[in-house]
């Protein structure tokens, strides 16, 4: 079967650095997604990864390695709207995505 | 450009209704898709559609339907809602052709209870 496997939970300080997790073994690799989804909100596009390697934007980056089946999402400075969850999906050889269950991340001052 | 509309916001429905969840995007994208999220479960797919005229099924479609007469409309039905279809829905849409990442965009959900 399809899985991906993130952490269910993570606290972070104000102003730190905090590094959110993936594992994932799928039928097929076409690409990974980190998305944003505040509370009560949609989800939002924030990373995506198909080649190993760092892909770096602004406060955000995320890293994948394919022979690993991983990637982290990494935030720095972090922030009290940093609160949020934040989901990794793959698509798999089929195009469709396939999602985490999402890591709930709380900021505390 | 208000990119993915979802109507309505939230719905409490009795169970054996039928229901009608819609979905509007007005930026051309050729796919779209309906997702259930649960509590502890990621988004799940129900159905999709690669372009107008089109649909295919996700990994939960059994309840559910879809049509996509058009490109910017994507309309998901409960023939008969019960209980276990009480969740959030998402639309999203991509451009899938146009090369790139094919990044999905969603609408604000639909939060329905069904009783």
């Amino acid at each position: 079967g399809q899985n991906i496997d993130q952490p269910t939970e993570m606290t972070a300080t104000e102003g730190a650095i905090v590094q959110i997790n993936c594992t994932y073994q799928t039928s097929g690799f076409n690409g990974l997604f980190w998305y944003q989804q505040h509370a009560g909100e949609a989800p939002t596009f924030l990373s995506y990864n198909v080649l190993d390697g760092l892909e770096e934007k602004g406060r955000f980056s995320s890293f994948l390695s394919r022979s690993k089946g991983y990637s982290y999402l990494l935030l720095k400075e972090l922030q009290m709207k940093d609160s949020a969850s934040y989901l990794c999906a793959v698509l798999d050889s089929n195009y469709q995505l396939i999602w985490g269950a999402g890591t709930k991340l709380i900021i505390k001052p | 450009i208000a990119g993915i509309t979802q109507a309505p916001t939230s719905q409490i429905l009795a169970a054996g209704r039928r229901m009608t969840l819609r979905c509007t995007q007005d930026m051309r994208h050729n796919a779209m898709y309906w997702y259930r999220q649960d509590l502890g479960l990621g988004l799940r797919l129900i159905h999709y559609s690669n372009t107008a005229g089109t649909t295919g099924k996700g990994e939960v479609p059994d309840g559910y339907s879809v049509s996509r007469a058009n490109t910017d409309d994507f309309p998901l039905t409960l023939a008969s809602a019960v209980p276990s279809q009480t969740s959030v829905y998402f639309c999203a849409s991509s451009d899938s052709l146009a090369g790139g990442p094919d990044t999905q965009y969603f609408g604000p959900g639909t939060r329905l209870t069904v009783l």
